[in-house]
């Protein structure tokens, strides 16, 4: 079966954009969880979603946002972009336990 | 936040060798779960723990949640070069609800054929 899938892989932004990212999970989870991953402070959770409802939220500023559609897919926004979120970025679904399956992530380059 | 410490940070080994790696916490876990990180690509999960005590087997993998559930070792036996990677452990604190997981920061393990 097809795995967790994100757009896009790559991506260059300026500092002060915005930035939309979209994960399409595995079919038939519903929960799809966020993380940032950098060399310095390894994989930190952003937030997740569950049945389109926000169930838990990581120690991230508020420009990091989310989204859950009715078909399962998500959506990340980061506002005002910022050198710092310079970052590879997972999408990780599971059918709601911790088994989570990730995607090979979007790696944002700010400059 | 909650941190797990995961031990070695680093490890370059002769293929052939067995590798162990632990992650450790001051908090209690009720999972713990083991993952690799390959170049470009995400984690894949290898191995998942439930119970205090557990001891399961992937292949040439092995991995136990600790009798204290503050900590889980991960083994490799007779390792080959394909094992190269990130290994990260990953666990659940026990609250209620469905909390997110905590991630060790790494092993970064090296096979020298």
């Amino acid at each position: 079966k097809a795995g967790v899938t994100q757009t896009p892989r790559y991506l260059i932004k300026t500092r002060g954009q915005q930035v939309t990212l979209s994960c399409s999970p595995i079919s038939g989870h519903r929960s799809v969880s966020w993380y940032q991953q950098t060399p310095g402070q390894g994989l930190q959770f952003l937030f997740e979603y569950f049945s389109e409802t926000q169930r838990n939220k990581g120690n991230f500023p508020g420009r990091f946002s989310g989204r859950q559609f009715s078909n399962s897919r998500s959506e990340m926004n980061v506002s005002t972009l910022e050198l710092g979120d310079s970052a590879l970025y997972l999408c990780a679904s599971s059918l709601g336990d911790r088994e989570e399956t990730f995607g090979p992530g979007t790696r944002l380059l700010v400059l | 936040g909650q941190q797990l410490n995961q031990s070695p940070q680093s490890m370059f080994i002769q293929e052939g060798e067995d590798v162990s790696m632990n992650c450790t916490s001051s908090s209690i876990f009720n999972t713990w779960l083991w993952y690799k990180q390959e170049p470009g690509e995400g984690p894949v999960l290898l191995i998942a723990l439930y119970k205090a005590g557990e001891l399961t087997s992937n292949g040439r993998l092995t991995a136990q949640f600790g009798i204290t559930r503050k900590d889980s070792f991960l083994n490799i036996s007779a390792s080959i070069p394909s094992d190269v990677g990130i290994y990260f452990c990953a666990g659940q604190l026990p609250y209620s609800g469905n909390t997110p997981l905590v991630f060790g920061k790494g092993t970064r393990l090296s096979v020298i054929a």
